[in-house]
């Protein structure tokens, strides 16, 4: 059974400052995909990671894949208060398998 | 553009009651899917659909019933609520697949079984 598990869970963080959510999954997979999600509302596609070593930048978010470590990071760069939200990272295990296992989401909290 | 839009956004049900949730999308995508969110976790598959006409069971399948009669619309039964089905619910669509494209989300249903 595929296992998505994102840490920290919550982080607090002060405007200005780096930080890195990591994303461990236990078994083999190429397609990895970090949403945002706002509280009450929907869960926005933030980045689709297609291969090993592939890598998004938007704004103040860098996202990276390693899948040979099963590992994807979400990078902050000098965070400001509207990039607080939840981010989930998912993974799809196998070809033709429609199952996007999601991580339990790590609630960022950017404080002025 | 409408996207993905689910009705009812808010339902209050008794236990034992039945009640749809229905989601459209316009944007002729193929698979559509009914994930629900729980406190703690992140979202896990209930069924899903690869065409009009086509259904299938995701993660947690039990106690629902979709059905996909038209391209456009997926719907989502509970046929007898109980209080373990309380949970928000997110239906989303993709053009090629979660495997190769990404999802776009429905804005959510907030479901409450009493």
């Amino acid at each position: 059974e595929l296992k998505v598990e994102q840490n920290p869970l919550f982080l607090s963080m002060q405007e200005g400052k780096n930080y890195t959510i990591y994303c461990n999954y236990s078994t083999t997979s190429d397609r990895l995909y970090w949403y945002r999600q706002d509280p009450g509302k929907s869960l926005e596609s933030l980045f689709v990671l297609l291969s090993n070593g592939a890598v998004k930048q938007e704004g103040r978010l860098m996202a990276s894949l390693d899948t040979k470590a099963r590992l994807s990071t979400l990078h902050i760069t000098a965070a400001v208060h509207d990039l607080s939200a939840t981010y989930f990272c998912a993974v799809v295990k196998d070809f033709g398998n429609e199952k996007l296992t999601f991580g339990t989401g790590t609630r960022l909290t950017i404080i002025p | 553009n409408a996207g993905v839009t689910q009705t009812p956004k808010f339902r209050v049900l008794k236990t034992g009651q039945s009640m749809t949730l229905l989601c459209a999308q316009d944007m002729n995508h193929e698979y559509m899917y009914w994930y629900r969110q729980d406190p703690g976790m992140g979202l896990r598959l209930i069924h899903y659909s690869v065409g009009e006409g086509t259904t299938a069971k995701g993660e947690v399948p039990d106690g629902y019933n979709v059905s996909r009669l038209k391209k456009q619309n997926f719907l989502l039964g509970l046929e007898s609520a109980a209080p373990s089905q309380t949970s928000v619910y997110f239906c989303a669509s993709s053009y090629t697949g979660a495997r190769t494209g990404e999802l776009f989300f429905g804005e959510g249903s907030r479901l409450t079984v009493l």
